[in-house]
């Protein structure tokens, strides 16, 4: 299986802050790879997918890169309702897709 | 308008077996290209993918997991059915179904059901 790894595991930071979530894979995987975003008590929503498309819906603010096995998941302006537990996802071994821990983010 | 709802059993016993339902709208389950996938999530831990079916009755299980799930589909009641024997407080969790859609070899989440806690205790 591909191993995702997210850091930080929680980040703390304060509004207008850009914020950056990183997902490394145990194995290269092109672009394979989509972001969620997951607030308390609520099923996970789609952010990214293929690694830098916006879901329609997602607001602008958020974007990803990456290729390979280094993933990044980038809040250009942090806003209070983007408090929530972001993953990722790869999708290159699908259908038996594995998950990044999670990056749960707090505002200071 | 495309929805997905679990439903199933708050509380089970070790050893007892689980069924959980997922019934869609807005899609029809036997429409090419519809695939229907179950995760679950313990508390306050990642996600963890288990089973999918697709609407040609294609079933792709986790391989930790998969002497113990069955996923099977009712196109008619628009229903996706996993059942998951042995039940261990293990398995806590809050169980999902999604819809999964797929953009070339890219699959994705796009719809998820709001998602049921299922305890394991005695």
């Amino acid at each position: 299986d591909i191993q995702m790894t997210q850091s930080p595991s929680s980040l703390s930071a304060s509004v207008g802050d850009r914020v950056t979530i990183t997902c490394r894979a145990s194995q290269s995987m092109s672009s394979y790879l989509n972001w969620y975003q997951q607030k308390p008590g609520k099923a996970p929503k789609l952010l990214i997918y293929a690694a830098s498309s916006l879901q329609s819906g997602a607001p602008s603010r958020f974007s990803g890169s990456g290729s390979g096995t280094d993933f990044t998941l980038t809040i250009s302006s942090l806003q209070r309702e983007d408090i929530a537990t972001y993953f990722c996802q790869q999708t290159y071994s699908a259908p038996r897709d594995t998950f990044g821990q999670g990056t749960k983010l707090e505002i200071k | 308008q495309v929805t997905l709802k679990e439903s199933g059993p708050a509380l089970v016993k070790p050893t007892q077996t689980l069924t959980l339902t997922c019934t869609v709208s807005g899609f029809s389950l036997s429409t090419s290209g519809v695939r229907v996938t179950w995760i679950r999530q313990p508390p306050g831990k990642a996600l963890e993918w288990l089973a999918r079916i697709d609407w040609d009755d294609d079933k792709f299980y986790n391989t930790s997991l998969k002497t113990r799930l069955t996923i099977s589909k009712d196109t008619s009641k628009n229903q996706v059915v996993l059942i998951m024997t042995n039940m261990d407080p293990v398995d806590t969790a809050t169980y999902y179904c999604a819809r999964t859609t797929n953009l070339g070899d890219l699959s994705l989440y796009d719809y998820w059901g709001q998602g049921t806690l299922v305890t394991v205790s005695s």
